[in-house]
């Protein structure tokens, strides 16, 4: 099983939208929660780091639930912009430090 | 500052072939990474190196590949006899020891290499 999956998507939503991506991992000495963002043909770009209460950045909510192993990420009010993959990554307690396990990305499509 | 820096860009090579991948991480970064990433596969984690040492080459699929890093700066990841299931996108990043950002990875443009 692999250690990060998520909605493969594509997500594909009108500009203002409200779009949600879940994530889930399997180990549960996972440590680390992040969401990175992957523009086409480009390198992955960290977003936002996870906490387990919850954070916010502007538009973007990230949500962690140890109990279940499920992480998400909320976009509120789409911008084209948004247009990219959406990769969820963890780190390992105990692991190479830092090594990270990506899920396959999301990949979200914002139209006008 | 400079980011990550990776060469060459692209790679198209025989089925056979040698090649070699480099990396120049963003200075003073001691930790440095290298995964790739694979048509439908997501990112894989290959090797790290924590200074000039790898500690963690779990990630290599198999003994073709090898990775070094020197003066703790530049690495420089080579596949030997290049199969065709290596045509991947080459990722590199590099971690500071700055508390702040400790778990962020930078990552490089990458390296698509195309085994024909």
């Amino acid at each position: 099983r692999k250690e990060v999956e998520q909605d493969p998507g594509p997500f594909n939503v009108p500009e203002g939208a409200t779009v949600a991506f879940n994530c889930t991992y399997s180990n549960s000495a996972s440590q680390s929660f992040f969401w990175y963002r992957q523009d086409c043909r480009k390198e992955p770009k960290l977003l936002m780091s996870v906490y387990s209460s919850g954070n916010e950045d502007g538009r973007f909510t990230a949500q962690l639930n140890r109990a279940s192993q499920y992480i998400s990420l909320l976009i509120r009010d789409s911008k084209l912009s948004d247009s990219a993959t959406y990769l969820c990554v963890v780190i390992d307690r105990g692991s190479t430090l830092g090594r990270l396990y990506f899920g396959r990305g999301t990949q979200l499509t914002v139209w006008p | 500052g400079a980011g990550v820096s990776q060469s060459p860009s692209n790679k198209v090579t025989e089925k056979g072939k040698d090649v070699e991948l480099r990396c120049d991480p963003i200075s003073g970064h001691t930790a440095l990474y290298w995964y790739r990433q694979s048509l439908g596969q997501g990112l894989e984690f290959l090797i790290y190196f924590q200074g000039n040492s790898a500690p963690d080459k779990s990630g290599l699929p198999s003994d073709r590949f090898s990775a070094e890093r020197t003066g703790g700066s530049v690495s420089t990841l080579t596949i030997q006899r290049t199969q065709q299931e290596d045509s991947a996108v080459y990722l590199c990043a590099s971690r500071g020891t700055d508390r702040s950002s400790y778990n962020e990875q930078f990552f490089g443009p990458g390296t698509r290499l195309t085994v024909l």
